[in-house]
């Protein structure tokens, strides 16, 4: 079954942009992957998703400060121009015909 | 507006069972699968099951199964989960999700949560 896997925490500063990671384990590079906000105290939102042809797609009402990339099997959110409300638990997400997974979760911290 | 909304807040004793339902509004409710996902407290998101609007065919991840029921109501765009024998580590915050039929994978909206605390 597919495994994702991202770093528990990251940092940056008001202004500035970060890289978070996904990485998904072999055998599973057909996959679509799905990025997830979660503001403190409120439900997840889905910010994007990466097709297998590498385009992604933002929801709705997603401003283009996040964008997305991938390399291998290597998956990034990108956030430029950091707001405090980009403080944030993000999981990323991916599935196909069968099980659901979702990654452990990035706690996004605004400096 | 494109939304789905939860029912209220439960609260439950050991071993007996919790409905939880989501009416969905805004869009075709058969073109997309409805999933669960539940949030323990400072947890993670943990994947339940899913159910298709078309047929009503399940999955449920193993943890669940013998556990879990998951049911759909077409005519009034709503799905259901009904999770038994509860214990203390399912008190949760319970999501429905969607995702299209057409591309399968992402989940690309969330139900607002319904809390779910089990207490003696």
């Amino acid at each position: 079954q597919p495994v994702l896997t991202q770093s528990p925490s990251a940092s940056a500063f008001l202004g500035a942009s970060v890289k978070l990671t996904c990485t998904l384990n072999s055998g599973h590079s057909s996959y679509a992957i799905a990025w997830h906000q979660q503001q403190p105290e409120k439900g997840p939102r889905f910010l994007m998703k990466f097709n297998t042809d590498g385009s992604y797609t933002r929801g709705d009402g997603i401003p283009d400060r996040f964008s997305g990339s991938s390399s291998g099997a290597e998956h990034y959110l990108v956030i430029s121009g950091l707001q405090s409300e980009d403080e944030a638990d993000y999981f990323c997400q991916t599935g196909g015909t069968g099980i659901r997974v979702f990654g452990g979760g990035t706690k996004l911290t605004v400096l | 507006q494109v939304q789905l909304v939860q029912s209220g807040a439960e609260v439950k004793k050991p071993g007996a069972s919790v409905q939880v339902s989501c009416k969905a509004s805004g869009y075709t409710f058969a073109n997309y699968y409805i999933h669960w996902v539940r949030q323990a407290p400072g947890q993670g998101l943990e994947w339940m099951g899913c159910i298709n609007p078309i047929g009503a065919g399940v999955m449920y991840a193993s943890k669940f199964e013998g556990r879990v029921g998951m049911t759909r109501h077409t005519s009034i765009s709503t799905a259901n989960m009904e999770l038994t024998r509860l214990t203390s580590d399912d008190t949760a915050v319970y999501y429905c999700a969607r995702e299209p039929l057409a591309s399968p994978g992402p989940l690309d909206l969330w139900g607002p949560g319904t809390l779910v605390t089990v207490s003696s």
